[in-house]
């Protein structure tokens, strides 16, 4: 079974840029998610899609930040303008979506290899 | 958001020797995961715990969930070089379908 793919795996790009990564879920996988990872940091959820509607973004600056997962597969992440504090790896997982009863329990995410951003 | 605190931040064992990372929660958790993330790597799954007191073994780890549902922990026997690498836990609320991470115990195994 293939894994989560994103891409780029790395990007440099200067401050007031915009920068776009792409995540390909694992294949049936409804829930998708956007981590950003600050180096010595956990993730920090940005967005969470159920299949193509969002679940949950209040993390995410929605001033620069942007973020879509058209017909519930593929997703972009977007930023425009970047920060210097956007430097980050930006992780992408999915999952087959919430789980147990009641949905009170998540299924396992798998996590994509990252994209390492680094603004200058 | 969901507040969690983890630790210690960072461990240094030696080879054989245990290794013990706590989660703690001021609120009551619905539940937690627990992640490995091996040095320029990305997170992996390693457990999902759901009942108050549940204890899950995978061979040499351990895994806890308190009775109050606020803390847990992670206990590896004998650590191996294999081992190295940052735990996380990851927490959703009650009525929370947001999953968050603490900072993670860093990991060190010294031959």
């Amino acid at each position: 079974e293939a894994g989560v793919a994103q891409s780029p795996r790395y990007k440099i790009i200067e401050k007031r840029q915009s920068v776009a990564f792409w995540c390909n879920p694992i294949s049936g996988h409804a829930t998708l998610y956007w981590y950003q990872q600050i180096l010595g940091q956990g993730p920090k959820l940005l967005i969470q899609f159920q299949n193509n509607g969002v679940v949950d973004d209040s993390q995410l600056p929605k001033d620069r930040f942007s973020a879509e997962r058209l017909k519930g597969v593929d997703s972009t992440l977007k930023i425009q303008p970047a920060k210097l504090e956007d430097s980050a790896v930006y992780l992408c997982a999915s999952s087959t979506g919430l789980a147990g009863i009641n949905h009170r329990s998540y299924n396992e995410q798998f996590f994509g290899p990252g994209t390492r951003l680094t603004v200058l | 958001g969901q507040q969690v605190m983890q630790i210690p931040q960072y461990q240094h064992v030696q080879e054989g020797e245990d290794f013990t990372t706590y989660c703690n929660s001021s609120t009551t958790l619905s539940n937690i995961q627990w992640y490995k993330q091996r040095p320029g790597g990305h997170p992996v799954f390693l457990i999902q715990l759901v009942k108050s007191g549940e204890v899950k073994k995978q061979k040499r780890l351990t895994f806890q969930f308190g009775e109050a549902k606020k803390n847990s922990s992670l206990h590896i026997t004998a650590t191996q070089t294999t081992d190295v690498g940052t735990y996380f836990c990851a927490v959703s609320g009650a009525g929370s379908y947001q999953l968050t991470f603490g900072k993670g115990t860093k990991l060190s195994v010294i031959p």
